[in-house]
């Protein structure tokens, strides 16, 4: 099957420093890299993506970059702030997953210190 | 413009029994897809339902089933509960058409169910 990799499982970030999470995929046919954010007793919020013909995308705090050759992308977000404490969860596209079967990864455990 | 509804929110069964979890789409939307979520097995899908016919299916066990109406509401039914059914259950809501990401297609999730077995 497809494996999904996430990296870290958890961690705890500085107010105002950067986190940087990171998801590996093995599906070389993937094409479609999004990021979902799941806050505490609600569901998983797509926050951002990035299509493989795009090396990077930028919404304010928050960017993705992808390298296609080595089969990963990350989440950057910078000027942490407490709204930013959630479960990040990756969920590329691949030949396992379809429009609406999404494979997340194992999620990361964002907690900003104050 | 209503998010995904998901009811009931709670609930507690005894192992044997059956449940039903009701989820309601985004207005227009078509497609209605399930999710386990433990903190052992992560997110998994269940099942999709498009125009009220599954078209797509996990990994799970029969005793996992769902169906959709003609309104797109779609409910999820899960027999003789076993401890391990403890999860929250999420209702997932699209267009149902394109690639995910394409304009128009995004997913958006309920708040979810959260179901006790004991």
């Amino acid at each position: 099957g497809e494996n999904v990799e996430q990296h870290p499982s958890t961690l705890s970030v500085q107010e105002g420093d950067s986190a940087v999470i990171k998801c590996t995929y093995s599906d070389s046919a993937s094409n479609y890299f999004p990021w979902y954010k799941q806050e505490l007793g609600k569901g998983p919020q797509l926050i951002i993506d990035i299509r493989s013909n795009v090396g990077e995308k930028k919404d304010q705090r928050i960017a993705v970059t992808l390298n296609k050759t080595a089969k990963h992308f990350s989440l950057h977000i910078t000027e942490t702030q407490p709204e930013d404490s959630a479960v990040y969860f990756c969920a590329p596209e691949t030949g396992y997953s379809s429009a609406s079967k999404i494979i997340f990864g194992s999620g990361t455990r964002l907690s900003i210190r104050p | 413009k209503a998010g995904v509804t998901q009811t009931p929110r709670y609930l507690i069964k005894t192992r044997g029994q059956q449940v039903t979890l009701s989820c309601s789409p985004i207005s227009g939307h078509r497609s209605v897809s399930w999710y386990q979520q433990t903190p052992g097995q992560g997110l998994q899908f269940l099942f999709e339902y498009f125009s009220e016919t599954q078209r797509n299916k996990g990994n799970f066990p029969g005793r996992f089933s769902g169906r959709q109406f003609s309104n797109s509401r779609s409910e999820m039914n899960v027999s003789t509960l076993e401890l391990g059914d403890s999860a929250l259950y999420l209702c997932a809501s699209s267009l149902g058409q394109g690639k995910r990401g394409s304009s128009g297609n995004t997913i958006y999730f309920g708040e979810g169910s959260w179901l006790t077995v004991v």
